[in-house]
């Protein structure tokens, strides 16, 4: 079964700064990535998403990810964030034809110092 | 406007009484899921649904169920809640399985 590690329980990041949210996932295969973004009291909303092609992927609000094979990595960057960022974040792995549905990791609190 | 409706917004429940978590979704999206939750322990899978008429079991399905009688519905159950099935619970959805899932906005249960 496919799992998902995010080291980062909380980051802090200064408005203006550039930011990586890290995540490594354990699967077989080249498997499905996605990250997410969850308000306070929200939903999640997709940002981006990896099925397969060029490795560098580009998604809403300015951020984008890099798949990385070799070291099982799927991270998510900015080069600026801005204080509306603050959220968590989830990264998510999906099984190419599996039905396991999709695993998220545990998330990454984001918190924007002024 | 489009998306995925959930019903209640939040619910106290005394232990042991059954209820029903409700999801509506009006993308005409084959596949909907369950998922819950909890505080350092991100999102987890209950249930999930790849088209109308089918179920399968996701990471956490003991003591919960759910139907897919048509597309647009997939209602959670908790025949008999308990305490640890306190939790913030999202329905989603997607066009097939494992494409970009769209979230509703999520049902807080607290069961006492």
């Amino acid at each position: 079964a496919q799992s998902v590690t995010q080291p980062d329980i909380h980051i802090t990041v200064s408005e203006g700064a550039s930011l990586e949210l890290r995540c490594n996932y354990s699967y077989g295969a080249t498997p499905y990535l996605f990250w997410y973004v969850q308000s306070p009291g929200q939903g999640l909303q997709l940002l981006l998403k990896y099925f397969s092609g060029d490795t560098l992927v580009q998604g809403i609000k300015g951020f984008e990810a890099e798949f990385k094979r070799s070291q099982s990595s799927f991270n998510l960057r900015k080069p600026s964030v801005h204080w509306s960022d603050a959220a968590e974040y989830f990264c998510a792995v999906g099984a190419r034809g599996g039905a396991d549905g999709l695993t998220f990791g545990k998330g990454t609190h984001l918190i924007i110092q002024p | 406007i489009a998306g995925i409706t959930q019903a209640p917004t939040s619910q106290i429940l005394a232990a042991g009484r059954r209820m029903t978590l409700r999801c509506t979704q009006d993308m005409r999206h084959n596949a909907m899921y369950w998922y819950r939750q909890d505080l350092g322990l991100g999102l987890r899978l209950i249930h999930y649904s790849n088209t109308a008429g089918t179920t399968g079991k996701g990471e956490v399905p003991d003591g919960y169920s759910v139907s897919r009688a048509n597309t647009d519905d997939f209602p959670l159950t908790l025949a008999s809640a308990v305490p640890s099935q306190t939790s913030v619970y999202f329905c989603a959805s997607s066009d097939r399985f494992l494409d970009e899932q769209f979230f509703g906005p999520g049902t807080r249960l607290t069961v006492l």
